[in-house]
């Protein structure tokens, strides 16, 4: 298995107040990825990383903020979170090369905004 | 847009052979996956189709039409623990992975 861990694995937060959920990875892969899913949704991508301080946004960045300071590490901030963001957050990695861009997937953060 | 389509839920019995369908229409294709996840766990990785045909994996097999953009996973001699979700996924142009919203596939004893 992948070496991924995330953190917290359950947040249970008020609406108004920043969150940072944070990946880590041992794996030394070039791509981090997070994602959100959500019922009746499939994974859908808020930001990704394809190296140290290199980010960009996905399908639904909105609210959400990220850094990469260091290649292990992956952090995800809600600067105030609202309702319409509880739901589960993936991170993934990559590395990207080759055939396959297979992604591994963390355990999850499990994300309740009251 | 991107769009990729699969059945919501499915049910089969134990020791038979179930396929799940998925169309999609994206920008671009590199590439398509499939996963499986558990509920409660994260996605796990189970196949990857880039050219036409059928890969085979254990009891797990998977083709692929890129004409018809089409695709099924193939899953025989079900077992209990197949039950989970089955996520198809397509790598578009910018490598960046578009997901279907998963088929729940229920195996009766």
């Amino acid at each position: 298995d992948a070496g991924i861990t995330q953190s917290p694995r359950h947040k249970v937060t008020e609406t108004g107040t920043p969150v940072t959920l944070r990946c880590h990875q041992t794996e030394n892969h070039r791509y981090m990825y997070w994602y959100r899913q959500d019922p009746g949704h499939g994974l859908r991508l808020i930001h990704y990383s394809y190296g140290v301080k290199d980010t960009d946004k996905g399908e639904v960045s909105d609210g959400y903020s990220v850094s990469r300071s260091k290649t292990e590490d992956f952090l995800l901030t809600l600067e105030s979170a609202t309702s319409s963001q509880t739901s589960v957050y993936f991170c993934a990695i990559s590395d990207g090369q080759g055939d396959y861009y297979e992604q591994y997937f963390g355990p999850g953060t499990r994300l309740t905004v009251t | 847009g991107q769009n990729i389509d699969q059945p919501t839920e499915m049910t089969a019995t134990e020791g038979a052979i179930v396929q799940i369908n998925c169309t999609y229409q994206t920008s671009g294709f590199n590439g398509l996956f499939w996963y499986q996840q558990h509920a409660g766990e994260a996605p796990t990785f189970l196949s990857y189709n880039v050219l036409d045909g059928l890969e085979e994996k254990g009891r797990f097999s998977s083709f692929l039409s890129r004409s018809k953009g089409y695709s099924y996973l193939l899953l025989k001699e079900l077992q209990m623990k197949d039950s989970a979700s089955y996520l198809c996924a397509v790598m578009d142009s910018n490598y960046q992975l578009i997901w279907g919203a998963g088929t729940k596939l229920i195996i009766k004893p």
